[in-house]
Order: C-alpha cells, then sequence, then structure tokens
C-alpha cells in the first residue's frame, strides 16, 4: 500500500525535553511537509522541503528543526525552544513537478503532541 | 500577508439538502485550489481540486472557481449525515510555480441533521 505514515500516533513530553516526529512515505514524491493545527485553528506550515538534502522554513519555524537525508523520510524535531508545542502535527507530501496539476498534497494520519 | 478566509460555521443543513461552502483569497495571481474535508481527530483528506474557472463535478461534490472575484466554493448535493466534518479551502499562491506550498483557510464546520 502507498502512503504516508506517522509515528507515534501520541507523544507525551516533559516540559524541556526535544522529541522527533517520524514521517515517512513510499509515494515517491519529492516534496514533503510539516503542519501545525490548533483546535479551531487551520494548518499552518512549519517546515517544508522539496528534495532530499534541502529544506526551507514555513511560517512558523521558530522552536522546530528537520532534516531530509532520504526520499521517503522527513522527520520534524519540537525542541524545548518551541514555548507551547502542544498541538496536531501533521506532515504531508506531493510530486514538484512545477505543474499545477501536481500540486494537490497528501497528509499522513498526524502526531498528537501534549507538553505534560 | 496571504490569506484565505472561511466562515467557521457551523454551518447546518438537512439530509439531502444542497450544503454551500464558501472560500475568499487575497491573492489575485493563486493558480490552484483545493478542498479538504476533515474528520475530528483525523488527518485532512483531498476531496477536489480546481484551478481553471468555472465547474468542476465529482460525484455529489462541485468546486466552483471564480478568479475574478477571487472565490470559491464547493457543493454538496445531497447531504448525508457522514458529510458532517470540518472543510478546508487551500489556495496555492505561488504563481511562479516554484513550490507547492499551501496557505489553508480555518475551515467550515458542517452538520448535517438526520
Amino acid at each position: 500500500d502507498g502512503g504516508i505514515t506517522q509515528s507515534p500516533k501520541y507523544l507525551f513530553r516533559k516540559e524541556g525535553q526535544n522529541v522527533t516526529l517520524s514521517c515517512e512515505q513510499n509515494l515517491n514524491h519529492d516534496a514533503m511537509y510539516w503542519y501545525r493545527q490548533d483546535p479551531g485553528q487551520g494548518l499552518r506550515l512549519i517546515y517544508y522541503s522539496q528534495i532530499v538534502n534541502d529544506f526551507q522554513k514555513g511560517d512558523i519555524a521558530e522552536g522546530y528543526s528537520v532534516s531530509r537525508e532520504k526520499k521517503e523520510s522527513f522527520p520534524l524535531t519540537v525542541t524545548s525552544a518551541q514555548k507551547n508545542p502542544t498541538a496536531f502535527y501533521l506532515c504531508a507530501s506531493s510530486i514538484s513537478s512545477g505543474r499545477i496539476v501536481d500540486n494537490e498534497q497528501f497528509f499522513g494520519p498526524g502526531t498528537r503532541l501534549t507538553v505534560l | 500577508q496571504k490569506e484565505v478566509e472561511q466562515n467557521s460555521g457551523p454551518l447546518s443543513v438537512p439530509e439531502g439538502a444542497i450544503a454551500s461552502l464558501n472560500c475568499t483569497y487575497s491573492d489575485r495571481g493563486s493558480q490552484s485550489f483545493f478542498w479538504y474535508r476533515q474528520y475530528s481527530g483525523k488527518s485532512p483528506e483531498l476531496i477536489m481540486f480546481i484551478y481553471s474557472n468555472g465547474d468542476k463535478e465529482d460525484g455529489r461534490f462541485t468546486a466552483q472557481l471564480n478568479k475574478a472575484s477571487q472565490y470559491v466554493s464547493l457543493l454538496i448535493r445531497d447531504s448525508q449525515p457522514s458529510d458532517s466534518a470540518t472543510y478546508l479551502c487551500a489556495v496555492n499562491m505561488d504563481y511562479g510555480g516554484a513550490t507547492n506550498k499551501l496557505i489553508f483557510g480555518t475551515g467550515t464546520l458542517l452538520a448535517v441533521q438526520p
């Protein structure tokens, strides 16, 4: 089955700890994205990557870091510098052809992070 | 600031009726537009995308785009209780085509009453 997987589904963190959220895709998509969703709000872009070994900050990158060492994987680290990390984190991927017909993004099931 | 705006709702419609969801966007150069459905506690699921002015139909769903008015809508015919969810509008405002970055609205909560 082709798709995007995220793990864990639920994650609890103590204040001051760094945690890493996993995102893997087997869709052969070039581009991958991380979003954060807070209750009653839309999705806000944290980081995105269009190609291996390259990534760019989104609108709310402070307190987060990413890596893109493999095409299939785009892990997100939530650092202790992120002041309000409790949220629903969504990973997505898309073809990166430059054609508008390929713009759609497909989402993984999400990770719900709670800071205790 | 590039924006996508939606009425948060809830939009309540009776079963079998047509639900009309609306979205406006700020960047006139935007080229592609998406509707996602998100059930409570779940991730967004792509329903439709549109990039040409006019209507695009897929089953019970019709997306309508009016670039002159910077307006995109989603019509759901014969609404079912299973359609009850939050509907997210997303717009690709990078008309240079360099990225697939999407800007999301905050979503409209649809409640279909049996």
